[in-house]
């Protein structure tokens, strides 16, 4: 069966903090890796992985994937109140997207 | 920003009774999905549609479940005769490359509630 395990379930943290994220999954045909922000209802696209090693980036955002260890990691640094969301990782197989449960994220003011 | 737009935001309706959910994907999208969110649990993958047929499925889209794209800009989710465990969130979404692309965009969803 198909998993996806996201670290922590949940976070707390300040302000101007730095966070990771993590991501590993035991996917049969892998093919992708993508990280979604899920804030109150739709997830939104932040990055998808398909190389391992290279990192994306997208501001205050940046993802890697490490195909070896079958994982990934989201960093967030100097994080903000805005960032506060639950983070999406989810594996790309044939037609479909496989997640996790998710990350909840709090980013205290 | 072109966005996937589902109505209604909110549907109760009584066990046994039929739903249609409503999703208008992006324009120039061809591959669409529908996913659905029970509270507090993960999001799950329901069906895949592509040139007018179901691409792939999973075990929970029985027979009960049936997707449309009656028109050239909407695409259904019908449920025959619904459940008290068919309560969820259910999200619609496309997108313009399908699996080699992967970048879904999600729709706002529609928060279904069966009594």
């Amino acid at each position: 069966e198909d998993k996806v395990v996201q670290s922590p379930l949940s976070l707390v943290v300040h302000e101007g903090d730095t966070v990771t994220l993590n991501c590993s999954y035991e996917v049969t045909n892998f093919r992708s890796l993508l990280w979604y922000k899920q804030e109150k209802k739709a997830p939104t696209f932040l990055f998808m992985l398909t190389s391992s090693g290279i990192e994306k980036k997208s501001g205050r955002l940046s993802s890697i994937l490490d195909k070896k260890e079958l994982s990934s990691i989201l960093n967030i640094t100097a994080t903000q109140t805005g960032d506060s969301a639950i983070y999406l990782c989810a594996v790309g197989k044939g037609n479909k997207l496989v997640f996790g449960a998710g990350t909840i994220l709090r980013v205290k003011s | 920003e072109p966005e996937v737009t589902q109505t209604p935001s909110h549907q109760v309706t009584q066990m046994g009774q039929e739903v249609i959910l409503r999703c208008v994907p992006i324009s120039n999208h061809l591959y669409f999905y529908w996913y659905r969110q029970i509270l507090g649990q993960k999001v799950e993958f329901l069906v895949s549609f592509y040139n007018n047929e179901i691409s792939e499925k999973s075990e929970i889209f029985d027979d009960q479940f049936s997707v449309e794209r009656p028109d050239g800009s909407n695409f259904t989710l019908k449920i025959r005769s619904t459940k008290l465990e068919d309560s969820a969130m259910y999200f619609c979404a496309s997108s313009p490359q399908g699996p080699r692309g992967e970048k879904l965009f999600f729709g706002s969803g529609t928060q279904l509630s069966v009594l």
